[in-house]
């Protein structure tokens, strides 16, 4: 199992542009989240989904969106990028089964400048 | 709003001794609360969870108790190694987060074990 994957590794972009931010498991984990982590600080929730087609708002969900149409990905979407968002973002996933233990992906380092 | 809050200073130690990490929480106890490890450039790796009910709980050298009364967590490292080297961050649900297990995370405290 390759586990949770995350494309691209980096990225930068101008303020304005959108991107999007891949994630896939091969775990057939139903629970999903979106973390970003800021330099000296904990990671924070933006996102999490519970299963396909179904999402909900993390602790920062502002200047962001998911969706979740298989079980497999959960892309996450920036429309207008600020430098504000400048971050590392990590996706997770847990089983029903133990749903207390987050797998980790390697995380994306975005810049917006 | 909920609190973590973990040593910012790095803890630095020398193998063979005992490593203790402290998270301390502001607000109401959590039904339970992880430990994670993270190294640079990666995402961080599940380690243990303690539930309220349990004062202590044990897997191979690291050993984790909770005071509810002194909103704390304690994680222990026996035995360290230079493979330890990492920071350890602690995690709690918020939001009714059992269900669905949605954390905040502490800032994470570095240590460094010198061989």
């Amino acid at each position: 199992n390759a586990g949770v994957t995350q494309t691209p590794k980096f990225r930068i972009l101008k303020i304005g542009q959108s991107m999007t931010l891949q994630c896939t498991q091969d775990m057939n984990h139903n629970y999903m989240y979106w973390y970003r982590q800021d330099p000296g600080m904990g990671l924070k929730l933006i996102y999490y989904s519970v299963g396909a087609g179904i999402t909900d708002k993390g602790e920062v969900p502002n200047g962001y969106n998911v969706s979740r149409s298989t079980t497999e990905d959960f892309p996450l979407r920036l429309e207008l990028a600020a430098p504000s968002q400048t971050s590392v973002y990590f996706c997770a996933s847990s089983s029903v089964e133990e749903i207390y233990e987050q797998y980790f992906g390697p995380g994306t380092r975005l810049t917006v400048t | 709003s909920q609190k973590i809050e973990q040593n910012s200073e790095a803890l630095n130690i020398q193998e063979g001794k005992t490593a203790t990490l402290t998270c301390n929480y502001t607000n109401y106890s959590p039904a339970y609360l992880q430990w994670y490890r993270q190294d640079p450039g990666r995402g961080p790796v599940f380690l243990l969870l303690i539930r309220e009910n349990e004062k202590e709980k044990r897997k191979e050298r690291l050993k984790v108790t909770f005071d509810t009364t002194l909103k704390q967590s304690l994680f222990h490292i026996t035995a360290s190694q230079p493979a330890d080297s990492a920071t350890y961050l602690c995690a709690l649900p918020f939001g009714g987060g059992g269900a669905t297990n949605k954390l905040i995370f502490g800032t994470g405290t570095l240590l460094a074990v010198q061989p």
